[in-house]
């Protein structure tokens, strides 16, 4: 079955550190990568998305993404983390050939101290 | 251009009551997918229509069922409720499914006492 994985289900970082978050998933051939974000109470927002072409994805809001095929991950970074970028965050990934759905990893709540 | 548009955002039922609820597209796409968050099994696939006609289903009882009309707006509806099925209901549409990628919704949040 397809899965994903994010390790970290909590992340500290102070204002204007870097951040990454891990984001690895189990299928055999390349699926459609994404990065959600969410405020409490909210729905989702896409952060970026991956299909194919260039593995490093830029987004909205000063985020990025690099596929790495070899380890099955997409990781999200950002080079200056700012106070407003406290949120959970969700790593997805979408099969067509299993109808379309998407399958989120469990999320990491991101914590920005001043 | 108005994002996907869930009504109503909150919703308290009792237990055995029905529930519908209700989302609006982007104007133009025709895939609609329901997702149920849960703090304890995070967000699970529900079903994914496109053209009226659901493409897939997710691992969730009968209970559940849904809908998409011709202008391509969704109901999802809920029978016989309970406590468990608390949770915030969130619908995304896309132009064409995964491909186009998935824009969600504000979410539905039912609360079933």
């Amino acid at each position: 079955a397809q899965s994903v994985t994010q390790p970290d289900i909590h992340i500290t970082v102070s204002e204007g550190a870097s951040l990454e978050l891990r984001c690895n998933y189990s299928y055999g051939a390349t699926p459609y990568l994404f990065w959600y974000v969410q405020s409490p109470g909210q729905g989702l927002q896409l952060l970026l998305k991956y299909f194919s072409g260039d593995t490093l994805v830029q987004g909205i809001k000063g985020f990025e993404a690099e596929f790495k095929r070899s380890q099955s991950s997409f990781n999200l970074r950002k080079p200056s983390v700012h106070w407003s970028d406290a949120a959970e965050y969700f790593c997805a990934v979408g099969f067509m050939e299993y109808g379309n759905k998407l399958v989120f990893g469990a999320g990491t709540i991101l914590r920005v101290k001043s | 251009k108005a994002g996907v548009t869930q009504t109503p955002r909150y919703l308290i039922k009792t237990r055995g009551q029905q529930v519908t609820l209700s989302c609006s597209p982007i104007s133009g796409h025709r895939s609609v997918s329901w997702y149920q968050q849960t703090p304890g099994q995070g967000l699970q696939f529900l079903f994914e229509y496109f053209s009226e006609t659901q493409r897939n289903k997710g691992n969730f009882p009968g209970r559940f069922s849904g809908r998409q009309f011709s202008n391509s707006r969704s109901e999802m509806n809920v029978s016989t409720l309970e406590l468990g099925d608390s949770a915030l209901y969130l619908c995304a549409s896309s132009q064409d499914g995964v491909r186009g990628g998935y824009t969600f919704g504000s979410g539905t949040r039912l609360t079933v006492v």
